[in-house]
């Protein structure tokens, strides 16, 4: 069955440079949701969109944006990166039908972003 | 969403059942019990989850207290491929696309 796409899988980038990070959902999945894992954590909820809109939004840094586009994939967009952004990003994507309720999310293998 | 407790870790021998506890004593009515396992360094992966009545599915079992204060995951029977992180995660359904909210989790370790 078709996966949850990250790309790209790995990315070193250095400070206050940007990066973008991309998800493409599974087929049909509406909605989609993006974690930050860093070193030794626990992921930590960052950011979802429902049909394009923003839908919830957790401990996403202002240096960060995302977006859900028309085919349902998602950018996650940072700014001036520091080296406390080096950590696993991962993207969830999910069906939400409605009445706003949301199936179980299923997740990407993750990006590995390190700042130097 | 509700708070979790869990043990930081626990040993299984292969072959033998696996039983993870979870306490979530302040949850609500419309909350589900969700979990999910993390392999090392790979995505999340959702496992079961249930409302009140235990549920089963191909790869667990999730056993419910009546009063909804805690639950039991069961892996039937462990394989070393089960070695990961367990996080039980109280989560509204129906709040529209809400994040999870990832508590500490359970490093279950199956023996060889």
């Amino acid at each position: 069955a078709a996966g949850v796409i990250q790309s790209p899988r790995h990315l070193i980038k250095e400070k206050r440079e940007t990066a973008t990070l991309k998800c493409y959902p599974i087929p049909r999945h509406d909605t989609v949701y993006w974690y930050q894992q860093g070193p030794g954590q626990d992921p930590q909820f960052l950011i979802s969109f429902y049909e394009k809109m923003q839908s919830d939004k957790g401990s996403i840094p202002d240096r960060f944006s995302a977006q859900q586009f028309s085919d349902y994939h998602s950018e996650l967009n940072m700014s001036s990166l520091e080296l406390g952004d080096s950590a696993l990003y991962f993207c969830a994507s999910s069906w939400t039908s409605g009445t706003g309720i949301s199936g179980e999310q299923y997740f990407g293998p993750g990006t590995r972003l390190t700042v130097t | 969403d509700a708070k979790t407790t869990q043990p930081t870790s626990m040993d299984c021998a292969e072959g033998r059942a696996a039983n993870l506890p979870c306490n979530h004593s302040t949850i609500s009515g419309n909350e589900y019990v969700y979990w999910y396992r993390q392999i090392h360094s790979q995505g999340p992966q959702y496992i079961i989850h249930g409302l009140k009545n235990n549920e089963t599915n191909e790869m667990a079992s999730l056993i419910i207290t009546e009063d909804r204060k805690s639950s039991t995951l069961i892996l039937p029977h462990a394989t070393l491929r089960d070695t990961a992180v367990y996080y039980c995660i109280i989560h509204i359904s129906g709040g529209g696309a809400d994040g999870l909210t990832f508590g500490k989790g359970t490093h279950l370790i199956i023996q060889p």
